[in-house]
Formats: C-alpha cells, structure tokens, sequence
C-alpha cells in the first residue's frame, strides 16, 4: 500500500526566498507530525494535527515557520524568509490515531538546502 | 527536560558477533521508548518498542529504569542490519524526542 509521501524530494532556495513542503499522510491516518532532522543529528519534533487541528506548535523554531492541515489530510509545511540554518531534512510522519507508544510512519522526507 | 542520548556516532562488528547499540534517556516520568532503523536509501522505519516487549529481526531491547538506559541488542550481528540506529522516548506527549543516531556497519 502507498506510504507517507512528500514532495518535493529536494528543494534549493536563495537566502530570503520562502519555500512550501507538502506531505500526504496514509490515507486515514488521524495524526500528522513535521520533523526537521539537521545533518548528523537525529529528527527534532516541529508540531502536531489531530485531523485539522495543530494541537503543538511548540518545536517551530520562529514565526518564519507555519504548518496547516486544512481538510484534515496533506499538510503543508512552509518556510518564510529562509535562512541557511534552516537547511535539512524535513520530515513528516503520520499514525492512524495517536497513542502512547504507537508507530508513527514516516514520509521519504524534503532534503531543503538554502544558499 | 527529557532528552536522549546515543554514546556512539558509529559502531563496526563482525558478522557473527553480538552488537549492542547504546541509549540512555532522562525523563521524570514513566516513558515510552522505541528504537527506529533507517537502512541505505530507504525512510526511518520502527523497529521496536519497549511496549510491544517483542523481538524484531533478532533485536531486543529492555528498558532499565535504574539506568535508565533501553539497549538495543542482537546476539549474532548479520550483513542487512548495516543501517543507522536512532532511540527515541515518547514522553507523555504526542511526539518523538530522537537520539542522534547510531551508525552500525557488519563487517563480513
């Protein structure tokens, strides 16, 4: 069956530019989560939905970052303003209901390198 | 603060032999832990986790509260478990705090 799916696969933005990441979760997985996983380093949580719903915000490193999940299904991650730091791999992930201990499936990922 | 910690960027064994694959964790309370695995050019995958107490692939793991460690062990290390190794704890929230990973290479 089809995977957690994100495109593009590679992304090169100019220093400033803002750039959108988009993620198609399994179909009927409830929850959605964005990772950001800089070189050598293991994933960093970014936020959470519950459907529709961002629930935590709390690993979005600025207010250049946004995620929405409006119909409950693709999210899109978009970076504003982009700056050579936030150069990496983003990572999405979903899970068919979040609970404690359950799996979460994750997506190929977004490898973003900004110049 | 919870936080994890994988002592070792990378480890080598040879085919045949045991391999543990390190990992400590804080947490003030009672965690859940799991190990994922990303082999060569394929996405992060679960292995296992502390609450399934099963064996994938000949791995285990046992959550040590003293210790507060959950190693990752297999008694005969094969060729295919070449791949990079992250700990996570899911700590009482919806979502993952990583390791940053272990690299192990088998020999042949």
């Amino acid at each position: 069956g089809a995977g957690v799916s994100q495109s593009p696969r590679y992304k090169v933005a100019k220093r400033g530019q803002d750039v959108a990441l988009r993620c198609d979760p399994i179909s009927g997985h409830v929850s959605l989560f964005w990772y950001q996983q800089a070189l050598g380093q293991g994933p960093e949580f970014l936020t959470y939905f519950q459907n529709e719903a961002q629930l935590d915000k709390s690993g979005l490193p600025s207010d250049r970052f946004f995620a929405e999940r409006p119909e409950g299904s693709v999210s899109t991650l978009k970076i504003q303003r982009t700056q050579q730091e936030d150069s990496a791999v983003y990572l999405c992930a979903s899970s068919l209901v979040w609970t404690p201990g359950g799996e979460q499936f994750f997506g190929p990922g977004t490898r973003l390198t900004v110049l | 603060a919870q936080r994890v910690t994988q002592p070792e960027k990378l480890l080598s064994v040879f085919k045949g032999a045991p391999v543990e694959l390190k990992c400590n964790y804080s947490y003030s309370g009672s965690p859940e832990l799991f190990w994922y695995v990303q082999y060569s050019r394929q996405r992060l995958q679960l292995l296992l986790r502390h609450i399934s107490r099963e064996s994938i692939k000949g791995f285990t793991a046992d959550l040590n509260k003293g210790e507060t460690s959950f190693h990752l062990k297999k008694p005969f290390a094969q060729e295919e478990d070449s791949a990079m190794y992250y700990c996570a704890l899911e700590g009482g929230a919806n979502n993952l705090f990583f390791g940053t990973g272990t690299r192990l290479t088998v020999i042949p």
